[in-house]
């Protein structure tokens, strides 16, 4: 079964750094991310492909402040200096031959 | 500046065919680095994969939607296209149109979505 699984929320104050996890099922370790970022009422926006080794690709436009990260199966977005309009739902989604899945998502509250 | 835009109906009767279109901007469905894909979420719920097209036709659907799911493209239009049929309440969803990188199976551009709601 390919699965991601995400905690359903977070919070963190602002200013302060925030690490959300995506924990890849049995036998999918190895396998890449992308994590997705979903304001309140918008569409999703592609933020960064996380891969096995940590190493991380952003897309257009995202600030300095987003990184991500991995360790075995889990695949990290960090934020740091939270600012206001990080609020927001954060997705992580990855893929196989003729397959796409994404985790359930994690709310981020910025108190 | 790539740009997708979804336009549907807004609303479908329970067990009809519901159909949007994806129409995108600043670049070509041709580019065959890319597949196109669709994905929804229904009212305060998380995303869902539907399926994706790549130039050629060919598809990919989730195989929990496949028996009433096709996705198709225009090329001369620069779109494609979804068609979902025999629709219940359960479909009721912000249906999304977005870029699917096929080298890694990534979406990294996203339609701002059209809310679909299925009623009799």
């Amino acid at each position: 079964q390919f699965v991601l699984t995400q905690s359903p929320s977070a919070s963190a104050s602002l200013g302060a750094s925030v690490k959300l996890t995506c924990t890849l099922s049995s036998g999918h370790s190895s396998y890449a991310i992308a994590w997705h970022q979903q304001q309140p009422e918008k569409g999703p926006r592609f933020l960064m492909k996380v891969n096995s080794d940590g190493s991380h690709t952003k897309g257009d436009g995202i600030p300095d402040r987003f990184s991500g990260s991995s360790s075995g199966a889990e695949r990290y977005l960090t934020i740091s200096s939270l600012q206001s309009e990080d609020e927001a739902d954060y997705y992580c989604q990855t893929w196989g031959t003729g397959i796409r899945v994404f985790g359930g998502g994690t709310k981020l509250t910025v108190l | 500046h790539l740009q997708l835009q979804e336009s549907g109906p807004g609303l479908v009767k329970t067990s009809e065919t519901l159909s949007i279109t994806c129409t995108v901007s600043g670049g070509s469905i041709r580019n065959n680095s890319y597949n196109w894909g669709w994905i929804r979420q229904p009212p305060g719920k998380g995303l869902e994969w539907i399926g994706s097209i790549y130039y050629t036709g060919t598809t990919y659907y989730k195989p929990s939607l496949k028996s009433r799911v096709t996705i198709s493209l225009d090329t001369s239009k620069n779109q494609f296209s979804l068609k979902l049929s025999s629709v219940t309440a359960a479909d009721t969803a912000v249906y999304y149109c977005a870029r699917d990188d096929l080298l890694n199976g990534l979406f990294d551009f996203w339609g701002q979505g059209t809310l679909v709601t299925v009623s009799s």
